[in-house]
């Protein structure tokens, strides 16, 4: 069975951009989660969508958003870049079921804003 | 302010020995813990978890022990193999929002 993927691996824009990543679930996952983990810092939850709705989101500004696809893919998006949005972005699934669910990881995106 | 806390950045263990590695949470609402490993260019890779009504959860190495008392989770490896040399986080879930707040980590290295 095919794990969480995610496009591109690598990304690299300038100040003012708009950045787009994006996350495939594993397969019969309706739920994805976003996260950020910048230079010596934690994981810190971006995003949470279910069943092509925001369900939850975290202490980051407007202009990080995201959407949910009918197949359960989804898209984050970064606009305005700034210097300090550079950090790897972890996108996680699982099946949107109930409590304490367990998150299943990609690979992740490593985003450079110069 | 950190609401999950790994104290030890780093660890290092002999190969066949046990590896302990803690957590400390400030938060009594929290009702379930996760623990991950994360090997370089990789995602994190889920190990074990424990609900809040348990004090401890086995699985084959791996065991997690809570301390609800003492806000206190740690994970043992037992025994102990080169390939568990990662980064291990301690994750946790409060209520149903499922937003988890990670710690820092702590680098395991087990030496041949």
């Amino acid at each position: 069975e095919a794990g969480v993927t995610q496009s591109p691996t690598h990304l690299i824009k300038t100040r003012g951009q708009q950045a787009t990543l994006r996350c495939s679930p594993i397969s019969g996952h309706t739920s994805v989660y976003w996260y950020q983990q910048a230079l010596g810092l934690g994981l810190q939850f971006l995003l949470w969508y279910d069943e092509g709705e925001e369900r939850n989101r975290g202490n980051f500004p407007p202009r990080f958003s995201g959407r949910q696809f009918p197949n359960y893919s989804s898209e984050l998006n970064v606009n305005a870049l700034e210097l300090e949005d550079s950090a790897l972005y972890l996108c996680a699934s699982s099946h949107g079921q109930g409590v304490g669910e367990t998150q299943y990881f990609g690979p992740g995106t490593r985003l450079l804003v110069l | 302010d950190q609401q999950v806390k790994q104290n030890s950045p780093s660890l290092s263990v002999q190969e066949g020995r046990i590896s302990i590695l803690n957590c400390d949470y400030t938060n009594s609402m929290f009702d379930y813990f996760l623990w991950y490993k994360k090997y370089p260019a990789e995602g994190p890779t889920f190990l074990i978890s424990i609900s809040s009504i348990k004090d401890k959860n086995e699985d084959g190495r791996f065991t997690v022990f809570l301390n609800k008392s003492a806000k206190h989770l740690s994970l043992h490896i037992v025994p102990s193999q080169p390939g568990d040399s990662a980064v291990y986080f301690c994750a946790v879930y409060a209520g149903n929002n499922r937003k988890l707040i990670w710690g820092l980590g702590t680098s395991l290295a087990v030496n041949p």
